[in-house]
């Protein structure tokens, strides 16, 4: 069983919809998680950096992390054809070394 | 513009033959690491270094070396040994090992 399970997708939706995308895990020594997005052909782009449980907001995307029930998630709301492409979730401990673990991305697809 | 620059953006490499694959930064980051991307297999660490003249297997290094001689490059060679080297190389680099990581736009591998 992997670390950290992610559904690939493919997910499409509309112009504008709340886009909800999630990982669970069963590490509990995960204690700082990432989301990442990831145009084709070109390398993760770090979007949001959370550690431990709660909610964090920048803009249009949203971070929510539960550990008692190692899930996290991530919103986008009103979304654009712009945000159409693979989301990675990942994570890691909070000793120093302590390696990235990744899921393997949801792609998304939003439709004008 | 501060980043990290991987090169080629693709490579073809023969039977036996070994083929480098170049990662420079002008982040002023300590730590580097190499991950290989796979289809429905998300990012897997080949070999990371948190110091210049030091470095560590990841979860796959077999078939692969590296050297981190300066601070801003980190190449990776793809030996002969590594049977199946068709895949996505990614570069990333962190301010130190437990600050997030930040990606190079990658290189795609093909054998020839």
């Amino acid at each position: 069983q992997k670390e950290v399970e992610q559904d690939p997708g493919p997910l499409s939706v509309p112009e504008g919809a709340i886009v909800s995308l999630n990982c669970t895990y069963s590490n509990s020594a995960f204690q700082y998680f990432m989301w990442y997005r990831q145009y084709s052909r070109k390398g993760p782009e770090l979007l949001m950096y959370t550690y431990s449980s709660g909610n964090k907001e920048d803009g249009r995307f949203t971070a929510q992390v539960d550990k008692s029930s190692k899930y996290i998630s991530l919103f986008i709301r009103d979304s654009q054809p712009s945000d159409s492409a693979t989301y990675l979730c990942a994570m890691r401990g909070k000793t120093s070394g302590s390696r990235l673990t990744f899921g393997e991305g949801t792609q998304l697809t939003v439709n004008p | 513009d501060g980043g990290i620059t991987q090169s080629p953006k693709y490579l073809f490499r023969k039977e036996g033959q070994n083929v480098t694959l170049s990662c420079e930064q002008n982040l002023n980051h300590d730590a580097m690491y190499w991950y290989r991307q796979d289809p429905g297999q998300g990012l897997r660490l080949i070999y990371y270094s948190q110091i210049v003249n030091d470095f560590q297997k990841g979860d796959i290094a077999e078939g692969y070396s590296v050297s981190r001689e300066k601070k801003e490059s980190f190449p990776l060679t793809v030996t002969s040994a590594q049977k199946n080297p068709t895949a996505f190389y990614l570069c990333a680099s962190s301010d130190t090992d437990d600050q997030p990581q930040h990606f190079g736009d990658g290189t795609r591998l093909s054998i020839l």
